[in-house]
């Protein structure tokens, strides 16, 4: 019963190619967020959605694509990998802070390493 | 502009010795502290975390101090254990969900 899950775990692909990394949870959290750690370890945010909402977009390239089906589902697509792509891709999950109270404990994914050839 | 900071980039302790971790933050609109634990090829574990209304947060062996005038937070570990060796992440917020972490420190703590 994982509350946080990403699939794959590892993902090895060519320059060029369009590819997605699914996530899911099941601790009825409304926001959802993706986070990339780079090779020098930062964990940076990307994206959060808020009830399939698009709430914060970090100056990310318009390559990266997520999309939000449902709430309990948030999928990064990335088009046209490129090098500079290769990192540890995380997913997280918190309540939704947008009622006002305090919701920024995230519950994280297990990553998902994405190496570009 | 590395907003939270953990300059050390690793500790080593003794098991059953306190371990002491720590961050330095340069937003004085930080209102949340957070520390997460790391293992190799997880994801990061929410550990404990602290509001800036308070100055300590314990729980069990982990207790995390905040001083806001010198804008630093520490996390003390004791009696450290082998276990609890593992990558540890400072991370700060000033709400709306959006979480600025550290660099990492890595923890040994050797038997």
């Amino acid at each position: 019963d994982t509350a946080v899950s990403q699939t794959p775990k590892y993902l090895v692909t060519q320059m060029g190619n369009d590819k997605s990394i699914k996530c899911e949870q099941n601790l009825g959290h409304d926001t959802m967020y993706w986070y990339k750690q780079d090779s020098k370890k930062f964990l940076k945010i990307m994206f959060s959605y808020n009830n399939k909402e698009l709430i914060i977009n970090e100056t990310v390239p318009n390559r990266f694509s997520p999309k939000s089906p449902d709430k309990a589902h948030l999928n990064l697509h990335i088009n046209s990998l490129e090098l500079g792509d290769s990192a540890v891709y995380f997913c997280a999950s918190s309540q939704d802070f947008s009622s006002g109270s305090r919701a920024d404990t995230q519950y994280f994914g297990p990553g998902t390493r994405l190496t570009v050839l | 502009d590395q907003q939270v900071k953990q300059n050390s980039p690793s500790l080593s302790v003794q098991e059953g010795r306190i371990s002491i971790l720590n961050c330095d933050y340069t937003n004085s609109m930080f209102d949340y502290f957070l520390w997460y634990k790391k293992y190799p090829a997880e994801g990061p574990t929410f550990l404990i975390s602290i509001s800036s209304i308070k100055d300590k947060n314990e729980d069990g062996r982990f207790t995390v101090f905040l001083n806001k005038s010198a804008k630093h937070l520490s996390l003390h570990i004791v009696p450290s254990q082998p276990g609890d060796s593992a990558v540890y992440f400072c991370a700060a917020s000033r709400g709306g969900g959006k979480l600025i972490f550290g660099q990492g420190t890595e923890l040994s703590v050797k038997p």
